[in-house]
């Protein structure tokens, strides 16, 4: 299974891009890359997942280099609400015993 | 999308007792669920794998006779905490999934207080 390394914490502030590296270097070819947002004392929410190249939803950004092992989250002018944990996941999905790791995420605070 | 519903939310038990934590998939079935814990300003660790129809599959130094995983079908996994103690005092979250291509939905997760 593939490791994950990002930053302890972040500090941004409101209306600012705010991107939050992770390198993954032995991520497998059929692995996926999936981030997740976690607020206290909630579970995890799913933000947005890619293979390669960018991926782009309602929420974020996900930019994935060709040789896969590193991946950037952006979030696009960030308010008060975006303060939480980040977690990037490599989704093993060929490995017959699939499983989700959690490393220790990006602790993101977001300053008025 | 696809919803996981865990309860209780919340549990306060004595010492000794056990605790049941149900996590359900309410849209989809899940033949496979995950157990995390979380302690407070921690990432969360794999506690085990759940598999419908087959034993759970516990990560290394995981007591499988102490959290009892039952998958008994698509839509319904359980852990139970046997005997419960002050350190097994945590937030317990599940994950389901069969649908790779959407990310794993994890529960809101409980919190588990042993007193």
């Amino acid at each position: 299974l593939a490791k994950t390394t990002q930053p302890i914490s972040m500090d941004s502030y409101e209306g600012q891009e705010v991107n939050i590296t992770c390198s993954h270097n032995n991520i497998a070819t059929n692995d996926y890359i999936t981030w997740y947002q976690q607020f206290p004392s909630q579970g995890p929410r799913f933000i947005i997942q890619g293979y390669k190249t960018k991926v782009t939803n309602e929420v974020a950004s996900l930019f994935i280099p060709a040789d896969r092992k590193s991946s950037t989250l952006s979030l696009p002018r960030v308010s008060l609400s975006d303060t939480a944990v980040y977690y990037c996941l490599v989704d093993p999905r060929m490995d017959s015993s699939y499983k989700l790791i959690f490393g220790s995420g990006t602790r993101l605070l977001v300053r008025p | 999308g696809a919803v996981v519903s865990q309860h209780p939310s919340r549990v306060i038990c004595k010492s000794g007792t056990s605790v049941k934590i149900e996590c359900r998939s309410l849209d989809f079935q899940a033949t496979t669920m995950f157990w995390y814990r979380q302690f407070p300003k921690k990432s969360l660790m794999l506690m085990a794998t759940s598999n419908e129809g087959s034993k759970a599959t516990y990560e290394q130094g995981v007591e499988k006779d102490k959290f009892l995983i039952n998958h008994a079908s698509l839509t319904l996994s359980t852990l139970t905490v046997t005997s419960a103690h002050p350190e097994d005092s945590s937030f317990y979250i599940c994950s389901a999934g069969d649908r790779p291509n959407y990310g794993y939905t994890f529960g809101s997760g409980t919190r588990l207080t042993v007193v």
